[in-house]
């Protein structure tokens, strides 16, 4: 199994909700990854977990909340975002060979 | 890091063989080559992985020159299917989960488009 299962697919939110992104993968990889693409662009990188812990957080604003409960588990946290925050946000996991396996994404609209 | 350099913009004939070049002049030697591929509004597929020897699997064949300073990425017999932006990353790997190596920086790849 080299699925890595992202929900929901599609969100609509205003600026003032809170939501949360869930990424779950079962390949037992301990390194998970959040990204952010916005259209005709290629992905960035947002956040990097490692063995459970935040390891790179690239200068994401504080609108946008990590959580990594468990090994097969990744969440990110929405606060307050701003129409600029709509994007498809990618989750991934990645193997020892430095393979990344990527969920479909959530599509998020900011109203 | 060591950059990456590939044309925006293919076209290849349905049933042919698609090659898409990538350039990595300052590649280390400690660096691996990978490539990915992104269909429209879905999440990146991995599709081959190299270091200096010629790779081939299900999906693509991989042909990395002798200095290592460009790559190539062969799909046998395009289809419709196939159509989609293809990167090629270069990257450090290791046999754990530390560090910041394992990441991937995409660039803008390149937009293959397969005609019937």
């Amino acid at each position: 199994d080299t699925e890595v299962t992202q929900t929901p697919k599609h969100l609509v939110m205003g600026m003032t909700n809170k939501k949360s992104l869930k990424c779950e993968q079962h390949m037992g990889h301990r390194a998970m990854y959040w990204y952010k693409q916005k259209a005709k662009k290629p992905p960035e990188l947002m956040f990097v977990y490692s063995y459970e812990k935040l390891s790179i957080n690239e200068s994401v604003p504080s609108r946008f909340s990590p959580e990594c409960p468990n090994s097969s588990l990744l969440n990110l946290h929405l606060h307050a975002l701003q129409p600029e925050d709509s994007a498809l946000y990618l989750c991934a996991s990645r193997d020892v060979r430095g393979v990344q396996y990527f969920g479909a994404g959530t599509r998020l609209s900011v109203l | 890091d060591a950059k990456t350099t590939q044309p925006p913009s293919m076209d290849c004939a349905e049933g042919r063989a698609a090659n898409l070049p990538c350039n990595h002049s300052t590649i280390s030697g400690n660096e691996y080559v990978y490539w990915y591929r992104q269909i429209h509004s879905q999440g990146p597929q991995y599709i081959i992985h190299g270091l200096k020897n010629n790779e081939t699997n299900e999906m693509a064949s991989l042909i990395i020159t002798e200095d290592r300073k460009s790559s190539t990425l062969i799909l046998p017999h395009a289809t419709l299917r196939d159509t989609a932006v293809y990167y090629c990353i270069v990257r450090v790997t290791m046999g754990n989960y530390g560090g910041s190596q394992g990441n991937l920086i995409f660039g803008k790849g390149t937009k293959l488009s397969v005609k019937p």
